[in-house]
């Protein structure tokens, strides 16, 4: 039973350039929160997809934007990336809607901007 | 985040030693997790507390849940290399399918 996946794992991208990370959930799982973790600090939460809708969003601007598919798995996206973009980008998944509280974590992707 | 707060930050153990990491909320908790992350890597699901006074182990790692001071703490018995890294908390501050917000998290050294 594959745990949640996501890709790329590295990637370095120049300021003002756009990225799409990607994430497949957990199987059965049909919930996908993403989590910004900057270095030496928690995860904070960018959103949640659940129904193919943004269902809750944090505190970060319309840069970040996201998309859940009819298969449950998602894509962030950020736009004209800054230097403070760089992070470890986490994508969580749960199951029946996050109501259970099940939340388990991918491996991440590093994102490098110069 | 401050509606989080773990400590120590920072923890060196000889192996062997017993050790206890708090996870502290400013506000009421629904539901406490705990991970375990190696160096850049993700996030591993060790235990999911939800009701007060509850207590789960898993192998030499036991967690509780103090709902009255919305606190937590992990006990690791008898350390051992493998237990290295850092443990994060992470706490739901509503019921439902509300987003879970982490501490800064407690980095754990075992010398052998």
């Amino acid at each position: 039973d594959a745990g949640v996946t996501q890709s790329p794992t590295h990637l370095i991208k120049t300021r003002g350039q756009q990225v799409t990370l990607r994430c497949s959930p957990k199987s059965g799982h049909d919930t996908v929160s993403w989590y910004q973790q900057a270095l030496g600090q928690g995860p904070q939460f960018i959103f949640q997809y659940y129904e193919e809708e943004e269902r809750q969003r944090g505190n970060f601007p319309d840069r970040f934007s996201g998309h859940q598919f009819p298969n449950y798995s998602s894509e962030l996206n950020v736009n004209a990336l800054l230097l403070g973009d760089s992070a470890l980008y986490l994508c969580a998944s749960s199951p029946t809607g996050g109501a259970t509280g099940e939340l388990f974590f991918g491996e991440g992707s590093r994102l490098t901007v110069l | 985040s401050q509606e989080l707060e773990q400590s120590p930050q920072s923890l060196i153990v000889q192996e062997g030693k017993n050790l206890t990491i708090n996870c502290t909320s400013s506000k009421t908790l629904y539901g406490l997790y705990w991970y375990k992350q190696k160096y850049g890597e993700g996030l591993i699901f060790l235990m999911m507390l939800q009701k007060g006074g509850e207590e789960k182990s898993h192998e030499k790692i036991t967690a509780k849940l103090d709902e009255k001071k919305q606190q937590s703490s992990l006990h690791i018995t008898a350390s051992q290399p493998s237990h290295a890294g850092i443990y994060l908390c992470g706490a739901r501050h509503s019921g439902g399918y509300q987003k879970v917000t982490f501490g800064t998290g407690t980095k754990l050294q075992v010398i052998p």
